[in-house]
């Protein structure tokens, strides 16, 4: 059972334009959300988070949409860049009997057009 | 600042034969996890470990078993490698803070014939 979601397996986005990556998940109980960046051969990078507790949080180029009551979340790119094509991966954590469960989606590939 | 450190790097097994990946972290973190990573199917958690001693099954944890030894190993272990089992694998740690990051391993590349 898929308790987070990526629906779109790529995207593709003329460079300088925003992409738009989508997360969606099931379990009320995460209250921490994160997406990585993923290149080829490489373990997978922190690129930006979200607590439960607001619905946005910016760093630079990134920002992180999250609405609790469509148990949804999304990850804003502008401009993007062609450094920015990678695979993004969205993350969920709750606590479970006092140990922190950390689950991932199955991950968009971004690739950006120059 | 060495971080996540996993070995080996690639392996090749034969079906049946088992081997032990070895994962260690040196920031001190308290929770370590092992993701398995297949395309189309993301990065499954496969077990957990909030700390010395205490292991938790993820989503996929048939034909796995971990060993937690102290606060920086975590290794997992494959008692007889399957094709199934053919992916790569990567190790995570993270501080008991309830909100930061997990840092990844660079992977372990696991082919099973």
């Amino acid at each position: 059972d898929q308790q987070v979601k990526q629906n779109s397996p790529s995207l593709s986005v003329q460079e300088g334009r925003i992409s738009i990556l989508n997360c969606d998940y099931t379990n009320s109980m995460f209250d921490y959300f994160l997406w990585y960046k993923k290149y080829p051969a490489e373990g997978p990078t922190f690129l930006i988070s979200i607590s439960s507790i607001k619905d946005k949080n910016e760093d630079g180029r990134f920002t992180v949409f999250l609405n609790k009551s469509a148990k949804h979340l999304s990850l804003h790119i502008v401009p993007s860049q062609p450094g920015d094509s990678a695979v993004y991966f969205c993350a969920a954590s709750a606590r479970v009997q006092g140990a922190q469960k950390l689950v991932f989606g199955q991950g968009t590939r971004l690739t950006i057009n120059p | 600042n060495a971080g996540v450190t996993q070995t080996p790097k690639f392996q090749v097994l034969k079906t049946g034969q088992s081997m032990t990946l070895q994962c260690a972290q040196d920031m001190n973190h308290n929770s370590m996890y092992w993701y398995r990573q297949d395309p189309g199917m993301g990065l499954r958690l496969i077990y957990y470990s909030a700390s010395e001693g205490t292991t938790d099954k993820g989503e996929v944890p048939n034909g796995y078993n971990v060993s937690r030894l102290n606060k920086r190993e975590f290794s997992l272990r494959l008692e007889s490698a399957a094709p199934s089992q053919t992916s790569v694998y990567f190790c995570a740690s993270r501080a008991p803070s309830l909100w930061v990051e997990a840092f990844f391993g660079q992977g372990t590349r696991l082919t099973v014939v």
